[in-house]
């Protein structure tokens, strides 16, 4: 139990087009959901945190604008990289938490970005 | 602000041997959590041990078990038998409960030695 996916798992884009991001629990219902950001071998940098059906909250650093967080329902968020740059091309991993100030916390596969 | 460190970028281990992670957290909460994550190259994250707070006891699962150090805020973990599988990066996170989120180390590089 307790899966997370994400589709796709590598993605391709141009500079300048827009780029959406699917993660979705599959087993169980998401209250909040996080978005992380990874440079080849370095850390985790968290975006932002969504809950369901509110606005996401961002970190220090990240621009709302361009990345744009849908929490539409309990088992899928969404992270749409706009007006994308090469800058932008990174690996992008989602995870999810079943309750609210839980601990638990499950990881999808991660989502490869090129822009070229 | 909660900060995790990991001092060593990169560690080495031969097969079969022990070796052992660091990882030092600063804190002010008395109520928070402490993971170890592996992360092969398929670069799923995969929760290798947890740690409460609270308890005293330190945990293990199968081959590996962690050395937690409250009064010292530190947190490492021991891979026993090392084996081919265990290559990976290693974060070592912390989850305090005022905050709500993870916070990660930055990621020690594990190469295991046939």
């Amino acid at each position: 139990g307790a899966v997370v996916s994400q589709h796709p798992s590598w993605v391709i884009c141009k500079s300048g087009t827009s780029v959406k991001i699917e993660c979705r629990s599959l087993d169980f219902q998401a209250t909040t959901m996080f978005w992380y950001r990874q440079f080849p071998k370095q850390s985790l940098m968290l975006m932002a945190t969504s809950n369901e059906g509110s606005k996401a909250t961002y970190e220090q650093g990240v621009e709302k604008d361009k990345f744009l967080i849908n929490h539409a329902s309990l088992t899928l968020s969404t992270l749409t990289v706009t007006s994308a740059h090469p800058e932008d091309s990174s690996f992008y991993i989602c995870s999810a938490r079943v309750l609210y100030g839980s601990y638990e916390q499950y990881f999808g596969p991660g989502t490869r970005l090129t822009v070229t | 602000a909660q900060t995790v460190t990991q001092s060593q970028p990169e560690m080495s281990v031969q097969e079969a041997e022990t070796v052992t992670l660091s990882c030092t957290y600063d804190t002010s909460e008395s109520d928070y959590y402490l993971f170890w994550y592996k992360q092969p190259p398929s670069r799923q994250m995969i929760l290798v041990i947890r740690q409460e707070a609270y308890k005293q006891q330190n945990a293990t699962e199968n081959r590996f078990s962690v050395n937690f150090q409250k009064a010292a805020k530190s947190f490492s973990l021991k891979i026993s038998d090392s084996q081919l599988g265990d290559a990976a990066m290693y974060f070592c996170a912390y989850f305090g409960t005022s905050y709500g989120k993870l916070t990660f180390g930055q990621g020690t590089i594990l190469t295991v030695h046939p």
